[in-house]
């Protein structure tokens, strides 16, 4: 299984403050061919499933605001909040979806300090 | 847009069988693969495995051959069982939709079920 570890496991950053969460695969999910990294980010809210943020570590979904950007490549990748809203507190989940069984991270929760 | 709604028990007991059907509407069953994951304080997020619509699987190995997944293209659904149930499966079920095609993220979510697994 492909182990995805994400740092911190918490953080508390001020109302307009950059939020960067980090998270790291045990082999890479870089498929040369298309030179894609098969690594998405999702936000979870309280009661609420995850939600679709960026996929191939960096392709925002439809609707999410540019302060969130993702970067990375090969085993490590980049959730970054750039200006941190009250609507963000969440838990952030990365997630490879090059192999099989697909595997995410333990989550990150971000909070407002 | 697509919507899908978990159904089933939310208690079952200890060495028995867990089932959940999951309906999706807004849009067809066809053309995707769909997808069982679920969320204990324990264990985050686990991928249980998914199904393509023409009933081909793929599971978690962890899982120990203890998964089933079907589909029913003609109500619109696909179900999980999961057999021979621990207290360690207690734990909020998705079921979600990935993208369409191969090795692609979840893009619609259902709101998830809790199931307890206790006497």
């Amino acid at each position: 299984d492909i182990v995805m570890t994400q740092s911190p496991d918490s953080l508390a950053v001020s109302l307009g403050e950059r939020a960067t969460i980090n998270c790291k695969s045990s082999q890479s999910v870089l498929y040369s061919p298309n030179n894609k990294n098969y690594l998405t980010w999702y936000q979870q809210k309280p009661g609420q499933p995850p939600k679709l943020l960026i996929s191939w570590a960096f392709t925002r979904e439809s609707g999410v605001p540019d302060r969130f950007s993702g970067s990375g490549s090969g085993t490590d990748f980049t959730l970054t909040i750039s200006s941190l809203q009250a609507e963000d507190v969440a838990v952030y989940y990365c997630q490879q979806y090059y192999g099989i069984p697909r595997t995410f991270g333990q989550g990150t929760k971000v909070e407002i300090k | 847009q697509v919507q899908l709604q978990e159904s089933g028990p939310g208690l079952v007991k200890p060495s028995e069988t867990l089932s959940l059907t999951c309906t999706v509407s807004g849009g067809s069953i066809s053309s995707y693969y769909w997808v069982w994951i679920r969320q204990s304080p324990g264990k985050g997020l686990e991928w249980i495995g998914h199904i393509y619509y023409t009933g081909s699987t793929n599971y978690n190995p962890s899982l120990k051959g203890r998964v089933t997944m079907s589909v029913d293209t003609s109500k619109n659904q696909f179900s999980l069982k999961l057999s021979s149930v621990t207290a360690a499966d207690t734990a909020v079920y998705y079921c979600a939709r990935q993208r369409r095609g191969e090795n692609l993220p979840f893009d619609s979510w259902g709101q998830g079920t809790l199931v307890t697994v206790s006497s």
